[in-house]
């Protein structure tokens, strides 16, 4: 079964860093895009950026640029965000998806279970 | 980037009726437009991509329709597990991904 499995929930205090991961299983992790997708409180879907493990090349949206940092390492199938200096308004639900092809964009078939991360002092 | 707008934000229906969603991108998409089905606490889940191709699985009563700039998201008979968030997600091979806003399904 193709499936994603994202790290536990964390609670931190505003300017600690922090990385939170995504390991995929059941298919061939570095062949296929990951994505980042956040959903602070009671709020919609906002796609943060995209990565292939293959080459570790990576794409931000504007508004997440400078902001976080994705990664990867193919070795053992697992996608990370991180952030360098919390802050409050980090507060959200944080999603990886896997994009259906490995092709240029597709559709998101496979999601992780996402990952609550807590910013608060 | 290119932004999508859904409306309404919220609908009021009941059990068997018939609703719409309508999304709207910034510019032409061609068909490359998909709908997402979310319930509180857990990930999105795939309806519908390039448009109006039903994904596996999925009931026939969701139909997605549209091309270019409109489209729409239709529940044919609306069942109590539709209550629900719905979002449309623009993958353009040209730009980002864009997700509207969503559209909260609500019980009337």
């Amino acid at each position: 079964e193709e499936q994603l499995v994202q790290s536990g929930a964390e609670v931190k205090k505003p300017g600690e860093s922090l990385k939170i991961s995504c390991k995929g299983s059941g298919y061939s992790f570095s062949s296929y895009w990951i994505a980042w997708v956040r959903q602070m409180p009671e709020k919609g879907l906002e796609w943060m950026g995209i990565i292939y493990p293959g080459d570790s090349y990576t794409r931000y949206s504007p508004s997440f640029q400078g902001q976080v940092t994705i990664s990867a390492d193919k070795s053992i199938s697992t996608a990370y965000l991180q952030w360098s200096s919390l802050k409050a308004s980090d507060t959200a639900m944080y999603y990886c998806a896997r994009p259906r092809s490995n092709g240029g964009l597709d559709v998101f078939d496979i999601w992780g279970q996402g990952t609550m991360v807590t910013v608060s002092s | 980037d290119i932004q999508m707008t859904q409306s309404p934000s919220t609908l009021s229906a009941s059990v068997g009726d018939r609703v719409t969603i309508t999304c709207r991108a910034s510019q032409s998409l061609g068909s490359w437009l998909a709908w997402y089905q979310q319930k509180p606490g857990k990930a999105p889940k795939l309806l519908i991509y390039k448009a109006s191709s039903l994904e596996s699985g999925v009931p026939s009563r969701f139909s997605g329709s549209g091309s270019g700039t409109e489209f729409t998201l239709t529940i044919s008979s609306l069942q109590p597990d539709d209550f629900a968030t719905y979002y449309c997600q623009q993958y353009n091979r040209f730009s980002n991904y864009t997700f509207g806003q969503g559209t909260k399904l609500e019980i009337k």
